[in-house]
């Protein structure tokens, strides 16, 4: 079967570092992918990675480690905006097509 | 703003009523995919388009009907359902399936309460 795991919740201090985990495994892998989701709003994409590594764009890095099964996504000079649920995503190939599997997401409270 | 479109942003039904929800991208894309979302679980895909055609129908039952006219718009039909079936319901677009890398542009959703 398919499983995405990362904590239910967090919190963090407005202008820390903060680190989301997610683990999964599923029958093939071919891309990861992070999206942020605010209360009562549509996902929203922040992040993909297919190979080992880290990749970073502004404030926001995912990193991934194939062997492991894991990835993260790396929060840095946290605002007060950036409270809201990160979900951790993966695709796979199932029947020759490209399908998308959701975790149940990580709710990040940040305080002042 | 996404350049994916839901209406209604919330509906409440009847276990009786008929409704439908409809879902247009403005985006070119190909693929059209509709998600439900329950508190505290994960997005459970629900159906997947791509180029009209429908790809993957998630073991959804069948008091959930959608539809693909065209690959701009996406509707999903709703009858004779149950209180649990109340949740976010979320439509998403994407280049389509066959693509390398695509991410998903997601709707604002329907908020859908069964009474």
């Amino acid at each position: 079967g398919q499983n995405i795991d990362q904590p239910t919740e967090m919190t963090a201090t407005e202008g820390a570092i903060v680190q989301i985990n997610c683990t999964y495994q599923t029958s093939g892998f071919n891309g990861l992918f992070w999206y942020q989701q605010h209360a009562g709003e549509a996902p929203t994409f922040l992040s993909y990675n297919v190979l080992d590594g880290l990749e970073e764009k502004g404030r926001f890095s995912s990193f991934l480690s194939r062997s492991k099964g894991y990835s993260y996504l790396l929060l840095k000079e946290l605002q007060m905006k950036d409270s809201a649920s990160y979900l951790c995503a993966v695709r796979f190939l199932s029947g020759g097509y490209n399908k998308l599997i959701f975790g149940a997401g990580t709710r990040l409270a940040v305080h002042p | 703003e996404t350049g994916v479109t839901q209406t209604p942003r919330h509906l409440v039904m009847g276990m009786t009523n008929k409704k439908s929800l409809k879902c247009e991208q403005h985006l070119g894309h190909n693929a059209m995919y509709w998600y439900k979302q329950s508190a505290k679980k994960p997005l459970e895909l629900m159906f997947v388009y791509n180029f009209k055609e429908q790809t993957e129908n998630n073991s959804v039952p069948s008091r959930f009907s959608p539809e693909c006219p065209n690959s701009s718009h996406l509707f999903l039909h709703l009858h004779t359902l149950q209180p649990e079936d109340s949740a976010l319901y979320l439509c998403a677009s994407s280049q389509d399936l066959g693509t390398v890398s695509y991410e998903q542009y997601f709707g604002p959703g329907t908020r859908l309460t069964v009474t």
